[in-house]
C-alpha cells in the first residue's frame, strides 16, 4: 500500500490563479479530510468526506471546493488563490470503524 | 464549537528531566489523539485514547485521558534530544467522530 499520496509537494501560485491539490489513498478508507497548517495555529479542518459522493465543510472552508467521485480520490480545489491561502495542506484518511488516521506528506503552497 | 487548548506552547527542557504537556478541550469527547511532527514532515501518530482513565505508554512518553475533566496529559520522562519535535493533541467530534480539532501544538526542545 502506498498509503495517502499528496501531489504536488510544493507549489507557487499567483494571486487569482486556480489549482487542484490531489489526494489519493489505496487503503479503501471511507473517511477523507483536508487540513491546513499555519504557524502557531495547529491544523484546521477545511473539508471532509465520509464516502464517495458525500462531502461537508469543516472549520475553514471558504475559498476551497472539494468533490469525492471515488473512494480513492479527494481533490481540493482553489478557484482563485489568495495570499491568505499560503499554507501547508495535509490530507488524511481513516477507515470506518477504526480510530487510526493516516496523514499524507503534505503540500506546501505559496500564493504570491 | 469545540476548542482545544494546549500548554505550554513552547517547552525547553534539559536532557534527563521530566515534564508534562496539557491538553484541555471544551466539549464532551471520548476520543483523543496525540501526534508528533518533526520540522517539514507529516504527523506521526503517538497515542489514541478512547475512554476515561485511559493510559498509554511508549518509551519515554505516557499519555492519559480524563474525560470528566476534559483533560489529557502527555508526560515526558527523562527527556532525550531525539524527543525534540512539535506535539499536537487532537479531539474527535461529529458523527462517528470523524472530525479532528487540533491544539496549537507544543514545540519541545530538549537541550543536552
Amino acid at each position: 500500500n502506498a498509503g495517502v499520496t499528496q501531489t504536488p509537494k510544493f507549489q507557487v501560485l499567483k494571486t487569482g490563479q486556480s489549482m487542484t491539490l490531489q489526494c489519493a489513498q489505496d487503503m479503501n478508507h471511507e473517511y477523507m479530510s483536508w487540513y491546513r497548517q499555519d504557524p502557531g495555529m495547529g491544523l484546521r479542518l477545511i473539508h471532509y468526506s465520509v464516502g464517495a459522493g458525500i462531502t461537508d465543510q469543516g472549520e475553514v472552508p471558504n475559498g476551497y471546493n472539494v468533490s469525492r467521485s471515488t473512494t480513492e480520490d479527494f481533490p481540493l480545489r482553489l478557484l482563485s488563490a489568495a495570499p491568505s491561502q499560503t499554507s501547508v495542506y495535509f490530507c488524511a484518511s481513516r477507515p470506518q470503524g477504526s480510530n487510526g488516521y493516516t496523514f499524507g506528506s503534505g503540500t506546501r503552497l505559496t500564493v504570491v | 464549537e469545540l476548542k482545544v487548548e494546549q500548554n505550554p506552547l513552547f517547552l525547553s527542557m534539559q536532557e534527563g528531566k521530566n515534564y508534562t504537556i496539557y491538553c484541555n478541550y471544551s466539549t464532551t469527547s471520548d476520543r483523543l489523539y496525540w501526534y508528533r511532527q518533526d520540522p517539514g514532515k507529516s504527523l506521526e501518530s503517538l497515542f489514541v485514547l478512547l475512554s476515561n482513565g485511559a493510559v498509554k505508554q511508549e518509551g519515554r512518553l505516557m499519555a492519559s485521558l480524563d474525560t470528566k475533566a476534559r483533560l489529557s496529559t502527555l508526560h515526558i520522562t527523562a527527556a532525550v534530544h531525539d524527543l525534540s519535535a512539535t506535539y499536537f493533541c487532537a479531539v474527535a467530534s461529529g458523527g462517528s467522530n470523524y472530525k479532528l480539532t487540533f491544539g496549537k501544538g507544543t514545540l519541545l526542545t530538549v537541550n543536552p
